[in-house]
């Protein structure tokens, strides 16, 4: 399967602990997104990159969230110090490039759990 | 990007057209209009994309009428499956990829 993928699909942790999140995009995808999804919501947009570059964060993301794409291909999502307000579904994305922006493809999501 | 409006729920029966209209009064010369539909526990997946007119393709219609202010996600002989969450979204072709998604209609299709 050459979807999007991310790992873990759920994860419940205390508060105050920090949570790596990692998502493979499909392979010759050059962008890749972060959503944040909240029960009865539609996603709401984290941040992208164009390759290992990251090109746009939200406001939602606050200083305690921090996302890599290191060599341009998988990227992670840190939560530092979490606050319950963080229990959310986060959701990777991924476009062939930037002429197909609206065409994106959506992981599965990982279900965090702030307890 | 222009703000859309779609009805919050919508119920139908299996084997009925289903149509699920958005209003994008704002919309721009250069937006185009986006459908996505997400199921339970999973990521939105994108459905179809036009500019004016009418697109067709295996999973749906859209239909834009000429002034653009609305259109229509047309999905023919639903069933159950198509139970799902439609988002649609408005904004243009040179966009970052930023989707802006709103709450959706949520399709409930009964037997």
């Amino acid at each position: 399967d050459t979807g999007v993928s991310q790992d873990p699909r759920h994860k419940i942790t205390k508060r105050g602990q920090n949570v790596t999140f990692r998502c493979d995009p499909i392979s010759e995808h050059n962008r890749l997104y972060w959503y944040r999804q909240t029960l009865g919501q539609g996603p709401e947009f984290l941040t992208y990159f164009q390759n290992e570059a990251q090109l746009e964060k939200s406001r939602l993301l606050s200083d305690r969230f921090s996302a890599e794409r290191p060599k341009g291909s998988f990227s992670t999502l840190e939560i530092q110090r979490t606050e319950q307000g963080d229990s959310a579904m986060y959701l990777c994305a991924s476009s062939l490039d930037q002429t197909r922006v609206w065409e994106q493809y959506f992981g599965p999501g990982t279900r965090l759990t702030v307890t | 990007l222009a703000k859309t409006t779609q009805p919050i729920s919508m119920d139908s029966y299996e084997g009925q057209e289903v149509n699920i209209t958005c209003s994008h009064n704002n919309i721009a010369t250069n937006d185009y209009i986006t459908w996505y539909q997400q199921f339970p526990s999973q990521g939105p997946r994108f459905i179809i994309q036009g500019y004016k007119t009418k697109v067709t393709n295996e999973v749906a219609s859209l239909f834009i009428p000429a002034d653009r202010k609305s259109s229509t996600l047309s999905l023919p002989r639903v069933s159950l499956s198509d139970t799902a969450v439609y988002y649609c979204l408005v904004g243009r072709s040179s966009n970052t990829g930023k989707l802006i998604f709103g709450q959706g209609t949520t399709l409930q299709v009964k037997p």
